[in-house]
């Protein structure tokens, strides 16, 4: 079956500071992957994705790069703002099949201090 | 403003009560989920509808039920038999495109606590 699994938090890093978020999968067929946020007391949001091998999703400073051989779509910003602070998933879609689920990982919470 | 619509924000189930999460979206998506999520285990998948009058079961669908009459509206309802039920309740939505990646637009979410 799919699954998602993520570095665990809670991650604390200082103003301007490179994030890494770690994400490996395990999925049958070619998978796509997403990076959702989610602040506080909110729902999530779709932060970036990609689709294929090779693939780089970038939006707001963060980027992630589909890497089919090492079955990783890591996170990562260069220089972390405390707006920053929220809960970062990653997930996949298994579109070979026919329906359209996404499967999460438990999620990492990220904190950035002034 | 287009969007998904959770209500209410916080609700309090007692003993042996069922409660109905509200969920609405005028995206004109297609395709509606629900899902949990509690603390250090993400989210997991109670149930989806790909089209109206017809849904599936997900990852933890037992205790729960569902209903889809209409595209816009997909209401959960937390049933007595769910033992656990204190948890945040997110909604999604979304159109599937053939040969593409979908992305889920999530609502607010609501909290369910039991008294």
């Amino acid at each position: 079956g799919n699954s998602v699994t993520q570095m665990e938090g809670p991650v604390t890093l200082s103003e301007e500071a490179f994030l890494t978020i770690n994400c490996t999968y395990t999925a049958t067929g070619y998978p796509s992957l997403f990076w959702y946020v989610q602040y506080p007391g909110e729902g999530l949001q779709l932060l970036l994705k990609a689709t294929k091998a090779d693939d780089k999703g970038s939006n707001k400073g963060f980027e992630a790069t589909y890497r089919k051989e090492t079955t990783s779509f890591h996170l990562e910003k260069g220089s972390v703002q405390v707006s920053d602070s929220a809960v970062y998933f990653c997930a996949l879609e298994n579109s070979g099949g026919s329906n359209y689920k996404l499967t999460f990982g438990k999620g990492t919470l990220l904190t950035v201090n002034p | 403003d287009g969007g998904i619509t959770q209500s209410p924000k916080y609700l309090f189930r007692k003993e042996g009560q069922n409660v109905t999460l509200s969920c609405e979206q005028n995206l004109n998506h297609d395709a509606m989920y629900w899902y949990r999520q509690d603390p250090g285990q993400g989210l997991r998948l109670i149930y989806y509808s790909q089209i109206v009058n017809d849904f599936q079961k997900g990852d933890i669908a037992e205790g729960y039920s569902v209903s889809r009459e209409k595209k816009e509206s997909f209401p959960l309802t937390v049933t007595s038999a769910q033992k656990n039920p204190t948890a945040f309740y997110l909604c999604a939505s979304s159109t599937p495109l053939a040969g593409a990646a979908e992305t889920q637009y999530f609502g607010p979410g609501t909290r369910l606590l039991v008294l």
